[in-house]
């Protein structure tokens, strides 16, 4: 079945650094979708990305859709202790019900 | 626009006992829905997901059943909870035949004692 293998797993940061993040994936996907998941609350969409090399902003966000739709990247730029959070990709492929595979996640820590 | 609740948001329940956790969408008509369990630190994982009402699709076997008795309405169930079944549960829709983003409930904490 599909695989996403998001990494780092963790990242502990000084406030006002950059952050990278990504995930790839063993199969070629439609959608990749990046979310923020606060601890014990369902996970917040990010950012969204539809085709093949888009690379989509969302304030300090910004996420790329690989070219070989096999992979995606999250940056998070000047980061503030609100960043903290485990972020999560996710994929999708054409297929019944728009089911997505989810990353083991990306928890970060900010420290001021 | 739309809405999603998820209840109850935390639950303790004794191993042998059964379950019940409700989902319901609100704003839109005929979304696909879909029911995650997340275990502590890790991931998320699809336990079901359904197309329409009384259509119901499980991605593992287990000891959890989904039902969708009304087009916004989904529901999780276990006859006899295990301990293995603790994790946090999220409840997600997202809209009928188009490739579009999923939208999560707030979660569903459970722990079985």
């Amino acid at each position: 079945g599909q695989q996403l293998n998001q990494s780092p797993q963790s990242m502990f940061i000084q406030e006002g650094e950059d952050v990278s993040m990504n995930c790839t994936s063993s199969s070629i996907f439609n959608t990749w979708l990046w979310y923020k998941q606060d601890p014990g609350e369902g996970p917040v969409l990010l950012i969204a990305l539809y085709k093949a090399g888009e690379l989509t902003s969302n304030g300090r966000l910004t996420a790329q859709f690989g070219i070989t739709r096999k992979d995606s990247f999250l940056n998070i730029s000047a980061s503030i202790p609100s960043d903290v959070g485990i972020y999560f990709c996710a994929g999708r492929w054409s297929g019944t019900a728009s089911k997505l595979t989810f990353g083991t996640g990306t928890r970060l820590q900010v420290t001021l | 626009s739309q809405t999603i609740h998820q209840w109850p948001a935390t639950l303790v329940q004794p191993v042998g006992s059964p379950l019940s956790l409700e989902c319901t969408v609100e704003g839109t008509s005929n979304p696909n829905l879909y029911w995650y369990r997340q275990a502590a630190g890790r991931g998320l994982q699809l336990l079901f997901y359904s197309v329409g009402i009384g259509q119901i699709s499980s991605e593992v076997p287990q000891n959890l059943s989904a039902s969708r008795p009304q087009d916004r309405q989904f529901i999780l169930s276990s006859k006899k909870l295990l301990l293995s079944d603790s994790g946090f549960y999220l409840c997600a829709w997202t809209e009928q035949g188009r490739a579009t983003e999923a939208f999560f409930g707030q979660g569903t904490r459970l722990t079985v004692v």
